[in-house]
């Protein structure tokens, strides 16, 4: 069971450029998330999706986009990257259903980023 | 002042002893989280709780849902403890989107 995965490990981008990272899992999960982690700071929330087609904006939404296609893939877009968007990035999925979460939440390992 | 706000930030324990770590929030939740964070950035759940108690192997977290306060106990502290823990709420009116504190760094030496 492969859980929740994350493509690249680690990227370095110029401003300017754009990037998608890519966020895959195979649990059936209908939530997924993602979100950014700068250093000495709380985990931030930038998208989520709670299902297939359906997508909403976080606390820091601002220089990204997103879109689910399928239960599985939750790619993140940054087009026009700035040193701001410097951060390592999580993505995360669990089962909701009724109100309540029915998984705990699974993380992926995380996408390093550096804008210079 | 921060939603979730977590103590001590750091924490430096001999392998062997007791640890505690805590969570105030300024909310109302109907959950909360507790994660470890690996040295390698790894997140890992390891509590969800709305209520009481909940033990795992040598963790146990406990929850008081009027004192808006949780704590996270670690027994028989070892080295491979040694890693960030965060504790995380879900607001009554936020659905499943959770507010995150930042983080305490436990190190256990041996």
């Amino acid at each position: 069971n492969a859980g929740v995965t994350q493509t690249p490990k680690f990227r370095i981008l110029k401003i300017g450029q754009s990037m998608t990272l890519q966020c895959t899992q195979d649990m059936n999960h209908n939530y997924m998330y993602w979100y950014r982690q700068d250093p000495g700071m709380g985990l931030k929330l930038i998208y989520y999706s709670v299902g297939a087609g359906i997508t909403d904006k976080g606390e820091v939404p601002n220089g990204y986009n997103v879109s689910r296609s399928t239960t599985e893939d939750f790619p993140l877009r940054l087009e026009l990257a700035a040193p701001s968007q410097t951060s390592v990035y999580f993505c995360a999925s669990s089962y909701w259903e009724g109100g309540i979460y029915n998984s705990p939440l699974h993380f992926g390992n995380g996408t390093r980023l550096t804008v210079t | 002042k921060n939603e979730v706000e977590q103590s001590p930030q750091n924490l430096t324990a001999q392998e062997g002893e007791f640890i505690t770590i805590n969570c105030s929030y300024s909310v109302g939740i109907s959950a909360l989280h507790w994660l470890q964070q690996h040295p390698g950035g790894g997140i890992v759940s390891l509590f969800m709780l709305s209520s009481g108690k909940k033990k795992h192997g040598r963790l146990i977290a406990t929850i008081n849902i009027q004192e808006k306060h949780s704590s996270l106990h670690i027994t028989a502290s070892h080295p491979r403890d040694s890693a960030v823990y965060i504790c995380a709420v879900k607001r009554e009116t936020s659905g499943s989107r959770l507010t995150f504190g930042e983080g305490t760094q436990l190190t256990v030496n041996p």
